[in-house]
């Protein structure tokens, strides 16, 4: 079964400094990955996502994340954090062979302080 | 276009009682996801549907879980005599297929059982 990591449940940044949030994934073929980023009382809206690409994937209000299948991981960042960052955010896999599921990390709470 | 919408936003229900959720996907979408989401952990996937079937089912937690989509588009998740453990956010999400396509998530139902 898949699991994902992500490692500090939250995360403090000042504004205009990189926020740098983790995800690790453990899965036995590269899976899809996705970054989605949860507004308090809002859906989850997606941020950027890999599927077989270019390892380095740029998403939506300046974020990216690259894919290291030698580390596993898809960590996400964004050179200058702004206070609308402030969220949750949550790193998923999609396994490509089987089933559609999403499946997600415990999710990171981003503070942004001016 | 519309998203994916969910009814009720909010349902407060006494354990024991049954409830029904409903989501409404976007138009066109095949694929139709349930999630739970509890209070500070990520979304835990319970069904999905490809077209009126059930594709995978594997997530729902026990037997006083239900969900049918009996015309391939709205789907409705059914919980029988509920317990205060079901209390969570149910969120769905719906896509055009499953796998490397995005998932479109619902603002999602907040369920609380007294």
């Amino acid at each position: 079964a898949q699991s994902v990591t992500q490692l500090g449940s939250h995360v403090s940044v000042s504004e205009g400094a990189l926020v740098l949030l983790r995800c690790n994934y453990s899965s036995s073929v590269p899976p899809y990955l996705f970054w989605y980023v949860q507004y308090p009382n809002q859906g989850l809206q997606l941020l950027l996502k890999y599927t077989s690409a270019a390892t380095l994937v740029k998403g939506i209000n300046g974020f990216e994340a690259e894919f290291k299948k030698s580390e596993t991981s898809f960590h996400l960042t964004k050179p200058s954090a702004h206070m609308s960052d402030a969220a949750e955010y949550f790193c998923a896999v999609s396994e490509r062979n089987a089933g559609n599921m999403l499946t997600f990390g415990g999710g990171t709470r981003l503070m942004v302080k001016p | 276009g519309a998203g994916v919408s969910q009814t009720p936003s909010n349902k407060v229900t006494e354990k024991g009682k049954y409830v029904e959720l409903r989501c409404d996907p976007i138009s066109g979408h095949t694929a139709l996801y349930w999630y739970r989401q509890s209070l500070g952990q990520g979304p835990e996937f319970l069904i999905y549907f490809q077209g009126t079937g059930a594709a995978d089912d594997s997530g729902l937690p026990n037997d006083r879980f239900f969900a049918v989509r009996p015309e391939g588009s709205v789907s409705t998740l059914k919980i029988q005599r509920t317990e205060r453990g079901d209390s969570a956010v149910y969120l769905c999400a719906s896509s055009r297929m499953g796998g490397e396509y995005e998932q479109y998530f619902g603002p999602g139902t907040r369920l609380t059982v007294t």
